[in-house]
């Protein structure tokens, strides 16, 4: 089974701060997820990647296969950032496997 | 759009009662997962299926059945609630194997 593990488990920042969250596995894989869980619960998906880099907005998300490394940034945060941010990868057709998560509190 | 349609939001039961978790999607999405979250643990899976008529155990099944009559219901049902079983439930949907769509969960207290 893959392990997947997210640092930090959490993190302040001021806002417009850039902030990157890590995401290491142990398997190789054929896609890895981003999401964000807000205070009121919902879990909703940021970016599926299988390689290099996506961009929404002042997200990024990139994934260094090799080294079974990827990493999401924000850049300019905002309180409203302020969420859990969860790493889940996959093997093929394989359930998804979660990281703990990243608590985010940007500070206005 | 409707998206995944959770019920209920909250639940209150005792050990010892059953019950049954409603999920439904209006995405037409062949696979359907219920995932419980815990406090300091990630996600865990209970029980998917890929498909009507299909279901399969994930990582933490004991305790939960699951039924798929349908591509858009996936119930999930708690036998006899232990304390064990408080937590968050969430329900998602997708086309592949790669959730992408989860409900808004249901908070479930066991006394």
């Amino acid at each position: 089974k893959n392990e997947v593990e997210q640092s930090p488990q959490n993190l302040t920042a001021q806002e417009g701060e850039f902030i990157t969250i890590n995401c290491s596995y142990s398997v190789g894989i054929s896609a890895l997820h981003w999401l964000q869980q807000h205070p009121g619960g919902g879990i909703v998906s940021l970016f599926m990647l299988s390689s290099g880099k996506k961009k929404h907005g002042r997200l990024i998300a990139t994934i260094n296969i090799q080294e079974k490394h990827s990493s999401l940034h924000i850049t300019a945060s905002h309180p409203r950032d302020s969420a859990v941010y969860i790493c889940a990868v996959s093997s093929g057709n394989t359930p998804l496997v979660f990281g703990k998560g990243t608590r985010l509190s940007v500070i206005a | 759009n409707a998206g995944v349609t959770q019920t209920p939001k909250f639940q209150v039961l005792k050990t010892g009662q059953s019950m049954t978790l409603q999920c439904a999607q209006d995405m037409n999405h062949e696979y359907m997962s219920w995932y419980r979250q815990d406090p300091g643990m990630g996600l865990r899976l209970i029980h998917y299926s890929v498909g009507a008529g299909i279901t399969d155990q994930g990582e933490v099944p004991n305790g939960y059945n699951v039924s798929r009559s349908t591509t858009e219901d996936f119930p999930l049902r708690l036998l006899s609630a232990a304390p064990s079983q408080t937590s968050v439930y969430f329900c998602a949907s997708s086309p592949t194997s790669q959730p992408q769509h989860f409900g808004d969960g249901t908070r479930l207290s066991i006394l």
